[in-house]
């Protein structure tokens, strides 16, 4: 099974800030690599997909690099409606498989 | 619009089965690929399996933690994935979502506890 990681497991941030999250796979998934956001009580809303591409209608404040193993969630001037868990989804291989999750807090 | 609403989840006790449904609409169902993932209280999101169209195969695959226990179908006349689960354990508790494919689209999910 492919391993992802993310870092760091939560951080604090203010509003207006910018915000790096990192995932890494334990071997190479190209660029089959998407990001997700989870509020509390609500299904994980798909942001990012095949590493860089934009979901329609995601704020472009939201943006995704990387490929091979590593991979990076950058949101420039964090918005309130942005505190959230965000999580890391690799669909190189089955079992498709999760990074543990960013929790980003005030 | 895509929706995927999810049914059946409950209270059940351990080595006991339940069947979640999923209705889709929005999309030609019979089209795609469906998948079922779950969420423990407090943990990080799991995939359990899915299946595929009736254009490749209507295949399934399954987790390690799931195979041989739970069961993915499809009625495409319906719009309807299915997740018999059976044998359930303690550790089955969880938020159970249906998606599209494996990546888009999602549920609101059903909860389902394992408990006695």
């Amino acid at each position: 099974d492919i391993q992802m990681t993310q870092s760091p497991s939560s951080l604090s941030a203010s509003v207006g800030d910018r915000v790096t999250i990192t995932c890494r796979a334990s071997q190479s998934i190209s660029n089959f690599l998407n990001w997700y956001q989870q509020k509390p009580g609500k299904a994980p809303k798909f942001l990012i997909y095949a590493a860089s591409n934009l979901q329609s209608g995601v704020p472009s404040r939201f943006s995704g690099s990387g490929s091979g193993t590593d991979f990076t969630l950058t949101i420039t001037s964090l918005q309130p409606e942005d505190f959230a868990t965000y999580y890391c989804q690799q669909s190189y291989s089955t079992p498709v498989t999760f990074g543990q999750g960013t929790k980003v807090e005030i | 619009e895509v929706q995927l609403v999810e049914s059946g989840g409950g209270l059940v006790q351990p080595g006991r089965s339940l069947r979640l449904s999923c209705t889709a609409s929005g999309f030609s169902f019979g089209d795609y690929a469906m998948s079922w993932f779950r969420q423990a209280p407090g943990k990080g999101l799991e995939w359990v399996g899915f299946i595929r169209s009736k254009a490749y195969g209507g295949t399934t695959q399954y987790a390690a933690s799931v195979k041989g226990r739970f069961t993915i179908s499809r009625d495409d006349s319906k719009s309807i994935a299915y997740l018999q689960m059976s044998s359930l354990k303690t550790e089955d508790t969880a938020v159970y979502y249906c998606v599209r494919d494996i990546s888009i689209y999602w549920g609101q999910g059903t909860l389902v506890t394992v408990s006695s």
